[in-house]
């Protein structure tokens, strides 16, 4: 059963704090998106990789947030210091050229509360 | 930052209706995809149509694609209970990987 796969599900921290936030893509699959979700802005990209490449961080405040893949199984988000206005929930997504239509498969998230 | 639109943000019906959901965008496109969320979950793919289809199907789902009013819209037929979430349309444009996602149509269908 592929899937991505985020950890951690729930993270309640303290303004100030380094967050860090994990990703499993699915096996195979070499693009990679990272969104973050909020009932104001809705669902808003963050960074996207090709090939363990950073293509497209134009979305993600550069001087908080930090995005790598150390390999191909593994891409972080990073928050430091995180605000309190960093609250949402955070998405990874996986994706693969070979299907030719783009289509991403999502994590189930990382609720982020920073208080 | 959302490039498609989508209407009715929230729709609400009874079980064994039809829910209609439309997504208008602005610039060119290749496809056009369909995802779902439910509560607390992440988005999953339902339907891709290309820019060169104007209608396809999947089980209880219809979609249609006007290039040239730049709409699309997603038809979920005979609905259920189990269909009530948010519904976003997402475009791919030029050759990066990159999906422009709306805002979503939150549905509810009423058992």
């Amino acid at each position: 059963d592929a899937r991505v796969t985020q950890t951690p599900r729930h993270k309640v921290t303290e303004m100030g704090q380094e967050v860090t936030m994990r990703c499993q893509p699915i096996l195979g699959h070499n693009t990679v998106f990272w969104y973050r979700q909020t009932m104001m802005q809705g669902l808003e990209l963050l960074a996207y990789f090709r090939n363990r490449a950073p293509l497209d961080d134009s979305g993600m405040p550069k001087d908080r947030f930090s995005a790598e893949m150390p390999d191909a199984t593994l891409a972080t988000l990073k928050i430091q210091p995180s605000e309190p206005r960093d609250s949402a929930v955070y998405f990874c997504a996986s994706g693969s050229d070979r299907d030719g239509g783009n289509i991403q498969y999502f994590g189930a998230g990382t609720r982020l509360s920073v208080l | 930052s959302q490039q498609g639109e989508e209407d009715p943000q929230a729709l609400s019906i009874q079980e064994g209706e039809n829910a209609t959901m439309n997504c208008s965008y602005k610039t060119s496109i290749n496809n056009l995809q369909w995802y779902r969320q439910n509560s607390g979950r992440g988005l999953v793919h339902l339907i891709l149509i290309r820019s060169n289809e104007r209608e396809k199907h999947s089980g209880r789902l219809r979609v249609t694609l006007d290039t040239s009013k730049k709409s699309s819209s997603l038809l979920i037929t005979a609905s259920r209970a189990a269909d009530t979430a948010s519904y976003f349309c997402a475009r791919r444009s030029g050759n990066t990987g990159k999906l422009i996602f709306g805002q979503g149509t939150t549905l509810q269908v009423k058992p």
